[in-house]
This record gives C-alpha cells, structure tokens and sequence, in this order.
C-alpha cells in the first residue's frame, strides 16, 4: 500500500520569510504524480502545485515549488515571501496512475503552517 | 465557471439513521471521487465514479454506496451511521477516467453523527 509521511506537525515563520515543508511516499511503482493542496479554515482543499513524477524538472507556480526527489521518495514544498494568507493545513498526496484508471488520492496528515506577522 | 458544489454544508444525523450527500461536479468534469476527512487527519478515499459506475474503491465498509446521475452529479450514501463516521465528506471531479490529471475539491459537507 502506498504512503505518504508529513513529519512535521507544524511549522511557523515570519512573514515574508520561506519556509520549506517535508514529504516522503513509499510506492514501488513508477508512473505517479505527487500534490500539494492547501486548505484553510474555509475547508475548501486548494490545489497549490503539482508534479509528473517522469518528469526530472521541480514544478513551479509563483512563491511556490517542490523540490523533488524521487530516488529518496521525498517531494518538499518551498514557500517563498510568506503571506498572512498562507496560513492554512496543508496535504501532500500521492496519486497512483494504474493504467485502467486512476486510483484515488494518499493524503499525508498534514502540516499546519502559522504565519507570523 | 462554477467550481464543485456540494450540499448541504452541515448535517446532524443520530446513529443509526442514514444519510444522503450530494455532489455536482466542475464543468468540463465527468468523474467524482468521494473523501471521507476525520479531524486532525488527512482526507481518506472512499471510491469513484465515471460513466454512473463505481470504478474505484478505498477500504470502506459496504455501509457506503454511491451514485452518479446522467449529468455527472453523484450521491454518497453512508446506512447505519456510526458515531466515527462524524466527518468532513468531499467530493472532488476530474475530467476523464484515466486520464492523468488533477481532482479539484467541493467544499465539503460537515457530518456530525450524535
């Protein structure tokens, strides 16, 4: 069975500082892709970055990337120029490719991000 | 471009009784996956549907059943409730059975189960 590890509880830092949240999967299998969501208070899950794991190159979008390492099973979120707004639990998830179809996602437990001002 | 809807927002059910979720997905989306979120916890999969079949399935007890409608709305159904199945419930789409790419949650329906 897969699994996705979140280590960290919880993390707090300054605002406009960065802060970088730890995640390590275990799967034996090859054609995946790896996420992470965001979700505040409001509940809403929030798609924050996501990355093909055939694909050597770390996603990007604005302030945030991951920094991926498949052959250590790890997939890092960097925050960058924290904001007030970025407070919230955040998941990293697993999603198996198997061919005939997608099977759901792994979630981690999550790290709940404060932001200091 | 309206997102996932999901209603209602809160439910407050007693044990035993049976409970009815409802899911409309994005649009552009045909499949629904269904997540079942503990407090404190990550959300766990409970199963999918595509085509008004159920595709896919977590480790979840026969007590949860599902549904998907012609327009791709879908229905979680959970029958004698349990005190631990007080939960977040959300739905998310995604456009294609086995096609890679990303699910896009709804904002959940809140169940507290007395």
């Amino acid at each position: 069975a897969q699994t996705v590890t979140q280590s960290q509880p919880e993390m707090s830092v300054q605002e406009a500082e960065t802060v970088t949240l730890s995640c390590t999967y275990d799967t034996s299998e090859s054609d995946y892709y790896l996420f992470w969501y965001k979700q505040p208070p409001s509940r809403q899950m929030i798609l924050v970055i996501r990355q093909e794991a055939y694909k050597q190159q770390n996603a990007t979008e604005n302030r945030f990337s991951v920094n991926f390492q498949k052959a250590a099973k790890s997939f890092s979120l960097k925050i960058s120029d924290s904001q007030l707004g970025d407070a919230a639990m955040y998941f990293c998830a697993y999603y198996l490719y198997s061919g005939g179809g997608a099977d759901g996602l792994t979630f981690g437990k999550g790290t709940h991000l404060i932001i200091q001002p | 471009d309206a997102g996932v809807t999901q209603s209602p927002t809160h439910l407050i059910k007693t044990r035993g009784q049976q409970v009815t979720l409802r899911c409309s997905p994005k649009s552009g989306h045909d499949t629904v996956s269904w997540y079942q979120q503990a407090l404190g916890q990550g959300p766990q999969f409970i199963f999918q549907y595509y085509e008004e079949e159920e595709r896919q399935r977590g480790n979840f007890p026969d007590r949860f059943s599902g549904h998907q409608f012609p327009n791709y709305s879908s229905e979680l159904n959970v029958n004698a409730l349990l005190l631990g199945d007080s939960a977040l419930y959300l739905c998310a789409s995604s456009p294609g059975y086995g096609v890679k790419d990303t699910q896009y949650f709804g904002p959940g329906t809140r169940l507290t189960v007395l």
